[in-house]
């Protein structure tokens, strides 16, 4: 198995441009999150999808982020317009319950 | 609500010495699950263990050990015989058990552990 897999590794862009990060888990796992680490605020949880469906998202910071998972296979999490304080890694994790969590590899974004 | 406290913030030793980082959990929940994460200098977060309230059996894996008190609700986590390769930032985590949670986690602070030569 390939793991969680998240792309891109890095992205730099400027403020106001719209950015999208995307997730493939495991095949088989049942629950997607997308979490965000920063210096300040450490590793928080922004929305978690189960079976595709969106469980939680009242980690989302504001409207100008929005999360997708329109099948088992794929999730994107979106920023439009992007601010240099949305500047993080951003982490994706699938979990079958009861059994594993696994993290990818995260997104380090940067927006100037 | 769920709180995660690693108090040491960092935690520097010379190779070989042990080192012991401390997690306290707070929770309501009679049914959890507690986690401990490495993340190293590259960035990925690596699974190191899960473990059920329901079991506080300590538990050993090669150089690493855990003990898990749900008196004092703690799961402290020991390298013995450090090394340079253990020098990450150690995350602990908890997670509600019921399936309606969701397996989302609540993460400590970290505590960052440098392992000098």
């Amino acid at each position: 198995d390939a793991g969680v897999i998240q792309s891109p590794r890095h992205e730099v862009t400027e403020m106001g441009q719209e950015v999208t990060l995307r997730c493939k888990p495991i095949s088989g796992h049942d629950y997607l999150f997308w979490y965000r680490q920063t210096m300040m605020r450490g590793l928080e949880l922004l929305i978690y999808f189960n079976n595709n469906v969106p469980i939680d998202d009242s980690g989302m910071p504001e409207d100008r982020f929005s999360a997708k998972m329109p099948n088992a296979s794929f999730s994107t999490l979106k920023i439009q317009p992007s601010e240099p304080r949305d500047s993080a890694v951003y982490f994706c994790a699938s979990s079958f319950w009861g059994n594993g969590y696994t993290f990818g590899s995260g997104t380090r974004l940067t927006v100037v | 609500a769920q709180k995660v406290t690693q108090a040491q913030t960092e935690i520097s030793v010379v190779e070989k010495e042990d080192v012991t980082l401390d997690c306290v959990y707070e929770t309501r929940d009679t049914t959890y699950y507690l986690f401990w994460y490495k993340q190293p200098p590259s960035g990925e977060l690596v699974f190191l263990i899960r473990r059920n309230s329901f079991d506080e059996q300590n538990e050993i894996s090669g150089r690493y050990s855990w003990n898990f008190q749900k008196s004092t609700s703690s799961f402290n986590f020991t390298i013995t015989a450090s090394q340079v390769v253990d020098s990450a930032v150690y995350f602990c985590a908890l997670s509600e058990a019921g399936k309606a949670a969701g397996n989302k986690l609540t993460f400590g602070g970290g505590t960052r552990v440098l392992v000098k030569p």
